[in-house]
């Protein structure tokens, strides 16, 4: 089936870990984004990739970074991880730019 | 920055009835709106769209209504059914920015 799978579905991470979180998309959409989704505040984007080999901040990008090696994939990873990190992470593609967004399952993630 | 509002954060509606799910937007620049639906412990799922230049879209059950005047987006849900129970987005894009912004969410109900 077709669509975006996230790795892992949650994490509890001690903090100044690093930690990577996985996305894959089969759709062979050309932009990517991660955002975080936080009680109250709904959905904040952190990273963005309009195509493979270049990617851009969003509005709350500190203490996370992205890469777009490929088409398929959008790896978020947080280098240092602190509490305030604590969310639910969801990633998405859209075909192209400023089109509609299909997101993934999500990865619930706990820093302690 | 400009963001993406919703006039109420909860909405309880008998089985059978109509929903109206409303938004608010203050960047009148804005020209791509999107609704989505997220029920708990899953990803956002894309409802309906409509770009600036229509002012009505239908979909299977859903409406989606555009006053550019008032800057207001509102979802209508016909015949609304329990697996209609879930916390509904308004999203926008901005014309230069080209990325999504998302408002806080309604909290739809449907009482048997």
């Amino acid at each position: 089936i077709a669509g975006i799978t996230q790795a892992p579905t949650s994490q509890i991470l001690a903090a100044g870990r690093r930690m990577t979180l996985r996305c894959t998309q089969d759709m062979r959409h050309n932009a990517m984004y991660w955002y975080r989704q936080d009680l109250g505040l709904g959905l904040r984007l952190i990273h963005y990739s309009n195509t493979a080999g270049t990617t851009g901040k969003g509005e709350v990008p500190d203490g996370y970074s992205v890469s777009r090696a490929n088409t398929d994939d959008f790896p978020l990873t947080l280098a240092s991880a602190v509490p305030s990190q604590t969310s639910v992470y969801f990633c998405a593609s859209s075909k192209n730019e400023a089109e509609t967004q299909y997101f993934g399952p999500g990865t619930r993630l706990l820093v302690l | 920055g400009e963001s993406v509002g919703l006039h109420l954060p909860t909405l309880s509606v008998q089985e059978g009835d109509n929903s109206i799910i409303n938004c608010a937007y203050s960047n009148s620049a804005s020209d791509y709106f999107i609704w989505y639906k997220q029920e708990s412990g899953k990803g956002p799922q894309f409802i309906i769209d409509i770009r600036s230049n229509m002012d009505k879209r239908q979909g299977q059950r859903v409406t989606v209504l555009l006053n550019k005047t008032v800057k207001h987006l509102s979802l209508q849900i016909a015949a609304t059914q329990p697996g209609d129970s879930a916390v509904y987005f308004c999203a926008e894009t901005l014309g230069s920015a080209r990325q999504l912004t998302f408002g806080s969410g309604t909290q739809l109900t449907v009482l048997p």
